[in-house]
């Protein structure tokens, strides 16, 4: 079974700073790598999504990826109170499948 | 709009009673999924349709009964048989129906469902 983890929070950050999320996962043969942020009592909704070693950056967000190392990272830049959420990693085997790791809670201190 | 719509919001299920959760889609996405979500955890899996007629169990399936009659519809059912249904129910679609694909999953609003 395909294992994602992420690492234990919650995350403090004051407001403007730079929030860092890391993700590992088990399957090396997974293929692609998604970012859900979820706010309380909210379904997750997809903030960012990567397939290939590297960087994309997206507004405020930036993706990492390391296949070698099988992780996958998240960077808010100039965090806003609004980003306080839990975000939830998320990897995609070729079954078509998605593993969710538990999540991260970041709280952005104003 | 498009978008998928799940249905009820709340839910409440007496005890040996089946309850069913709605979730129709009209994004024309081949692929449909059902996750369960306790609190503090993240989503588990229950089943999944990647064609109409069609559907596979998830990692938690027992309990759960699903049919995906038609492509926009995807309802769950959960029985008596499920000990512990409390939870936050959520559904989500994809265009790629066939394995692989690097389409993301968009989910429903969920279904909270408790038991009396």
């Amino acid at each position: 079974q395909k294992e994602v983890e992420q690492n234990s929070g919650p995350l403090s950050v004051p407001e403007g700073a730079i929030a860092s999320l890391n993700c590992t996962y088990s399957d090396r043969g997974s293929q692609s790598f998604f970012w859900y942020r979820q706010y309380s009592g909210k379904s997750p909704e997809l903030i960012m999504f990567i397939y290939s070693n590297g960087d994309k950056e997206d507004g405020r967000f930036t993706a990492q990826l390391n296949k070698a190392s099988q992780y996958v990272s998240l960077l808010i830049r100039d965090s806003q109170p609004s980003d306080s959420a839990t975000y939830l990693c998320a990897v995609k085997g070729r079954d078509n499948r998605l593993a969710f790791g538990k999540g991260n809670q970041v709280v952005v201190i104003p | 709009d498009g978008g998928i719509t799940q249905s009820p919001k709340y839910l409440f299920r007496k005890e040996g009673q089946n309850v069913t959760l709605s979730c129709e889609q009209n994004l024309n996405h081949d692929a449909m999924y059902w996750y369960r979500q306790d609190p503090g955890q993240g989503l588990r899996l229950i089943y999944y349709s990647q064609i109409v007629n069609d559907f596979q169990k998830g990692d938690i399936a027992e309990g759960y009964s699903v049919s995906r009659e038609k492509k926009e519809s995807f309802p769950l059912t959960v029985t008596s048989a499920q000990k512990n249904p409390t939870a936050f129910y959520l559904c989500a679609s994809t265009l790629a129906g066939g394995g692989g694909g690097n389409q993301p999953q968009h989910f429903g609003d969920g279904t909270r469902l408790s038991i009396l």
